[in-house]
């Protein structure tokens, strides 16, 4: 089946250590997002990429970078995790990003800091 | 800009009750909504979504919502509701253009489905 994988699942980094999330995608959509979401809240875009143009959100901290390094794979890289960064981390695909597309969302990663 | 707002954070209901969760929305522009479930631990999924054809939009498990242009409102409904269906409800609104465009989320109602 086509889908959203992410990986791991599950994260435990130590504060100030710098640490990747990984997404990968089956379906061979053009756009893939980037969400943080914290207990009990809402889905906050971090960022996007359209193919290979880089989206991000005016509010997304400078700690916080990505990569795209083909159709199929995006990273979530945090360079100096703080324990406000703890939270589930989602990907999500579309194909187009046109206003009617449905979005993919992976299982997500749940980000642990210490 | 558009926005959503979802009218209570907290829903409870009886299992094989009808299921309302009330979301309205803000736009300048005929928006894009949409209605996501989100399991525990688990990425969101769509159950339904209007682009502005039917007014009445069905969806996936049940799930069926209404466009209300007079009201702001895209309220989702299930007849009747079933302890599987606890869950984290999101609804959304389209902003922005194609490629630069993104989801709006309101805050979530959590559904609890007592037996």
């Amino acid at each position: 089946d086509a889908m959203v994988i992410q990986n791991p699942r599950y994260q435990v980094t130590q504060f100030g250590k710098p640490v990747t999330l990984s997404c990968s995608q089956t379906l061979n959509h053009n756009v893939m997002y980037w969400y943080q979401q914290k207990s009990s809240q809402a889905p906050k875009l971090l960022f996007h990429y359209y193919d290979k143009d880089f989206n991000n959100e005016a509010d997304t901290p400078d700690n916080f970078q990505s990569r795209r390094p083909n159709t199929s794979f995006c990273f979530l890289d945090i360079r100096s995790p703080g324990l406000g960064d703890a939270a589930m981390y989602l990907c999500a695909t579309n194909l187009a990003g046109g206003p009617e597309e449905t979005q993919y969302f992976g299982p997500g990663t749940r980000l642990l800091v210490l | 800009a558009q926005s959503v707002t979802q009218l209570g954070s907290h829903v409870s209901v009886s299992e094989g009750a009808l299921v309302l969760l009330r979301c309205n929305y803000s736009s300048s522009v005929p928006p894009y909504l949409f209605w996501y479930v989100q399991y525990p631990n688990q990425g969101l999924q769509l159950l339904l979504k209007y682009t502005s054809a039917a007014t009445l939009v069905k969806g996936i498990n049940g799930f069926e919502a209404e466009f209300k242009k007079s009201e702001t409102s895209f309220h989702l409904t299930k007849p009747s509701a079933h302890m599987s269906g606890a869950a984290e409800y999101f609804c959304a609104v389209y902003h922005g253009s194609s490629n630069t465009g993104k989801l709006i989320f309101g805050q979530g109602t959590t559904l609890q489905v007592k037996p």
